[in-house]
């Protein structure tokens, strides 16, 4: 069965840097988009960035560019978000979601928390 | 910047009919901004019920529905069961990004 399962999430102090990691199974990896979605604590889903299947094109939320670097291995059928400069406001939830063809999303991992908090 | 609205709260009695709307700060929702629909209970993760405006997937519950209505995107949620008391979002394209609105909270009672 498809699965996705988020990890690398914790406590990290305002200003440094958290990797983290989406690896998937059950389901041919290098053929899908896959995106980062967010949610804070309480409130709702914010739409983070995704990648395209081959890796080669990368859209991101207007308010991350610069800060967060979407990317994947392939090979090690994994996704990743490299977050720099962190600040109290990134803490949430982080998803990663598949999309099977534009526009349909289906499946969601269960999510990693990250808490940027000195 | 582009702003995604939905009802903040809907209440629900079993058995009823109710409808979420999905509304675009820049205008009429289309096809074109491919509505999804997703369903999310507390401590889950969300889960997908809608893609491409009315297209469900292969465990959406029939009750549901899909559709543009008056310029928005709309969830129809049919014979209303308890277990549809949810926060659900709706979430379009916007040529390479995506917005999610800020969500409805169905109560059912």
């Amino acid at each position: 069965q498809v699965q996705l399962v988020e990890s690398g999430g914790g406590v990290v102090q305002p200003g440094r840097s958290l990797r983290l990691s989406c690896a998937a199974s059950g389901f041919t990896f290098r053929s899908y988009s896959i995106h980062w979605a967010r949610q804070a604590p309480g409130k709702g889903l914010e739409w983070v960035a995704v990648v395209s299947s081959d890796g080669n094109t990368k859209y991101y939320a207007d308010s991350l560019k610069g800060r967060f670097t979407i990317s994947r291995d392939n090979s090690k059928n994994t996704l990743y978000l490299q977050m720099n400069s962190l600040r109290a406001e990134d803490t949430a939830v982080y998803y990663c979601v598949r999309e099977t063809g534009f526009g349909e999303f289906d499946y969601w991992g269960q999510g990693t928390l990250v808490t940027v908090s000195s | 910047q582009t702003v995604v609205t939905q009802e903040p709260s809907l209440t629900v009695s079993p058995g009823g009919t109710v409808t979420l709307t999905c509304a675009s700060s820049t205008g009429a929702v289309t096809s074109g901004y491919s509505p999804n629909w997703f369903q999310q209970k507390p401590g889950q993760a969300p889960r997908a019920l809608i893609h491409s405006t009315s297209k469900t997937h292969s465990w959406t519950p029939a009750r549901f529905s899909g559709s543009l209505l008056g310029g928005k995107a709309a969830l129809t949620l049919s014979d209303v069961q308890p277990e549809d008391e949810a926060e659900y979002y709706c979430l379009l394209y916007y040529s390479d990004a995506w917005v999610f609105g800020g969500g409805t909270k169905l109560t059912v009672l």
